[in-house]
């Protein structure tokens, strides 16, 4: 199926780990992003890649390093883990950056519990 | 700054319309989109319309632009239990920016 895959769907970790989550798109599509959704539903941007380089780098604690190997895969690396990273984040694609191309399909988020 | 309202919740019966109302406050907005989120899922992209038009029609969807007030309504015709989850408004305000989320309208159809 075309889609934007990530792995792992959920995630059960210790304070202080680090910790990736992997997101693929075979979709063709240039540009992909990370968004953080918290525990009130709340969806915010942090990330995102066109062309592999980063072009939106919203106030994300350094913790956080996303990369992106080419441009089907964006990953979000993330050091030293805190309760307060305990969310489901999404990965989002979409053809390009402008015009009709720039709509976003999501991935089925990863749900990342920190204890 | 950009900022994005919905109302939090709706309750409807099903076979009744549903109305979700949205509002923003960036003019500059460029494509409005509405995506559903049922239970544990992810996102899916229900329909967008861009800023130029007033509304758009998908089978049970209908969505209304008003750009003067700056308010966005989905339409939701013959709702079905099938419906029932988060739906978010979200808007992007140019080429290369991410989208700006509201907080999302959970919907309760009771049959």
């Amino acid at each position: 199926d075309t889609a934007v895959s990530q792995t792992p769907k959920y995630l059960v970790t210790q304070m202080g780990n680090d910790k990736s989550i992997k997101c693929e798109q075979n979709l063709g599509h240039d540009t992909m992003y990370w968004y953080k959704q918290d525990s009130k539903k709340f969806l915010k941007i942090m990330f995102s890649y066109n062309n592999k380089e980063l072009i939106i780098n919203e106030t994300v604690p350094n913790r956080f390093s996303p990369k992106s190997p080419d441009k089907a895969h964006l990953n979000l690396h993330i050091n030293s883990l805190e309760l307060g990273d305990s969310a489901v984040y999404f990965c989002a694609s979409s053809q390009s950056l402008a015009g009709d191309k720039e709509t976003q399909y999501f991935g089925p988020g990863t749900r990342l519990l920190v204890l | 700054g950009e900022d994005v309202e919905q109302s939090l919740f709706l309750s409807v019966r099903e076979g009744d319309s549903s109305v979700i109302n949205c509002t923003y406050t960036d003019s500059s907005s460029t494509y409005l989109y509405w995506y559903k989120q049922e239970p544990g899922a992810g996102l899916q992209l229900l329909t967008y319309i861009f800023s130029n038009m007033d509304m758009k029609q998908d089978q049970r969807l209908t969505v209304l632009l008003n750009k003067k007030d700056k308010h966005l309504s989905l339409r939701i015709a013959d709702t079905q239990t099938g419906d029932s989850a988060i739906y978010f408004c979200a808007e992007t305000i140019g080429a290369g920016t991410a989208l700006i989320f509201g907080k999302g309208t959970t919907l309760s159809v009771s049959s």
